[in-house]
């Protein structure tokens, strides 16, 4: 199975910070990620696929990058609602595994 | 509007068995593969099992494969899980989710609970 990686587990930022997570597969997955957003109590929420599409209606303050084995999420400017857990997941191939999170909580 | 509702969740003793299912509506239900994710409290996601949109191929995490069977009944469109021999690292909320090439839609989840 292709492990996942996520960096950091945790991050304390304040409002209109810029954050950075990182996601790294063991194995080449080409384009193959996906970003979600998870709330206490509440499903998963797609944020991105295909490494860098965006969702319909996600705010364009989410942003994704890379190929192959490095990705990267990033918030241009974190506001309130930012605040929350984010996995990224590989559907290259199956099983389709995640990451395991990365806690953007208040500084 | 896509709608995924999950029921069958509750409280099993280990080496017990239990079947998930997931209603599907507002989407043509064949047209999609889909999927099993758990959750452990407080714990991350975990992908469980997957299938093809005509069933036709299936996928288990190495942790519920040989005790975990994934199915669909596309004229129900309805998703399955079949769990058996359910152990205490099985609890968790289990989601469905859509999606061929990504999980775009998700249920709101149904929490299995194993314990004696």
């Amino acid at each position: 199975d292709i492990q996942m990686t996520q960096s950091p587990s945790s991050v304390s930022a304040s409002v209109g910070d810029r954050v950075t997570i990182t996601c790294r597969a063991s194995l080449g997955i080409s384009s193959w990620l996906a970003w979600f957003q998870q709330k206490p109590g509440k499903a998963p929420k797609l944020l991105i696929s295909a490494a860098s599409s965006l969702q319909s209606g996600v705010p364009s303050r989410f942003s994704g990058s890379g190929s192959g084995t490095d990705f990267t999420l990033t918030i241009s400017s974190l506001q309130p609602e930012d605040f929350a857990t984010y996995y990224c997941q590989q559907t290259n191939s199956f099983p389709w595994t995640f990451g395991q999170g990365t806690k953007v909580e208040i500084k | 509007e896509v709608q995924l509702v999950e029921s069958g969740g509750g409280l099993v003793q280990p080496g017990g068995s239990l079947r998930l299912s997931c209603a599907a509506s507002g989407f043509t239900f064949s047209n999609y593969a889909m999927h099993w994710v758990r959750q452990a409290p407080g714990k991350g996601l975990e992908y469980v099992s997957g299938i093809v949109s005509n069933g036709g191929s299936t996928y288990y995490a190495n942790s519920v494969k040989g005790r975990f069977t994934i199915s669909r009944d596309n004229s129900k469109n309805t998703l399955y899980l079949q769990m058996g021999s359910l152990r205490v690292e099985d609890m968790a909320v289990y989601y469905c989710a859509r999606g061929n090439t990504a999980l775009g839609y998700w249920g709101q989840g149904t929490l299995v609970t194993v314990s004696s």
